[in-house]
């Protein structure tokens, strides 16, 4: 069973534009949701999270819409740099207990110039 | 360093043969987590490590796989009679206990033969 659906799997955005990442989760117990930046060759960072007490997180260039209701929550890159080309996790976790976190498929970002 | 290290960075092995991954966690960090990336795939979680609590062991696929922390701090990923399917980047994380931040290794990539 996938708890954590993400997409699209792959992303091409010019220069400038905005980048958008979607996530859609099933349980409800979730109460922690980060995103992951992977460059080649290198493990997965933080870039981003999110706790369900707020709708929108925003850090520079980086922002996280939360729609409890929906179970769905989405990364917007805002002026999209190609330096940004990444591939992107959305992650659910809970934290009753310890931080075990369930990763999405990931999103393949590719900004051109 | 003061990252999480893993070695080797790379293991090309016969199918049918044992293999052993380590990381070397953060200092200080309580928790250890090993997740498995296939090639374009999530992270898919394996095993976590807290402090001197018994391991939550849910993620291994098989019993070919076990893992052990010693001391509290190094810990070594065995992979017994290796099939092509294990043929995988291993990620190993640390964290502090609640902080919800994991950080990552550059992971180990197996290749079966």
């Amino acid at each position: 069973q996938q708890q954590v659906k993400q997409s699209p799997q792959s992303l091409i955005v010019q220069k400038g534009g905005i980048s958008i990442i979607n996530c859609a989760y099933e349980n409800t117990a979730f109460d922690y949701f980060p995103w992951y930046q992977q460059f080649p060759g290198k493990g997965p960072a933080l870039l981003i999270a999110i706790r369900p007490d707020v709708s929108e997180k925003k850090e520079g260039r980086f922002t996280i819409s939360f729609n409890k209701s929906a179970k769905q929550f989405s990364l917007h890159i805002m002026d999209s740099q190609p330096g940004d080309s990444a591939t992107y996790f959305c992650a659910v976790g809970s934290s009753g207990g310890y931080n075990k976190l369930i990763f999405g498929a990931g999103t393949r970002l590719a900004v051109h110039p | 360093g003061a990252g999480v290290s893993q070695s080797p960075s790379n293991k090309v092995t016969e199918k049918g043969k044992d293999v052993e991954l380590r990381c070397d966690p953060i200092s200080g960090h309580t928790a250890l987590y090993w997740y498995r990336q296939s090639l374009g795939q999530g992270l898919e979680f394996l095993i976590y490590f807290q402090g001197n609590s018994a391991p939550d062991k849910s993620g291994l696929p098989s019993d070919r796989f076990s893992a052990e922390r010693t001391g509290g701090s190094v810990s070594t990923l065995t992979i017994q009679r290796t099939q092509q399917e294990d043929s995988a980047v291993y990620l190993c994380a640390s964290s502090r206990v609640r902080t919800g931040e994991l950080f990552f290794g550059e992971g180990s990539r197996l290749t079966v033969l």
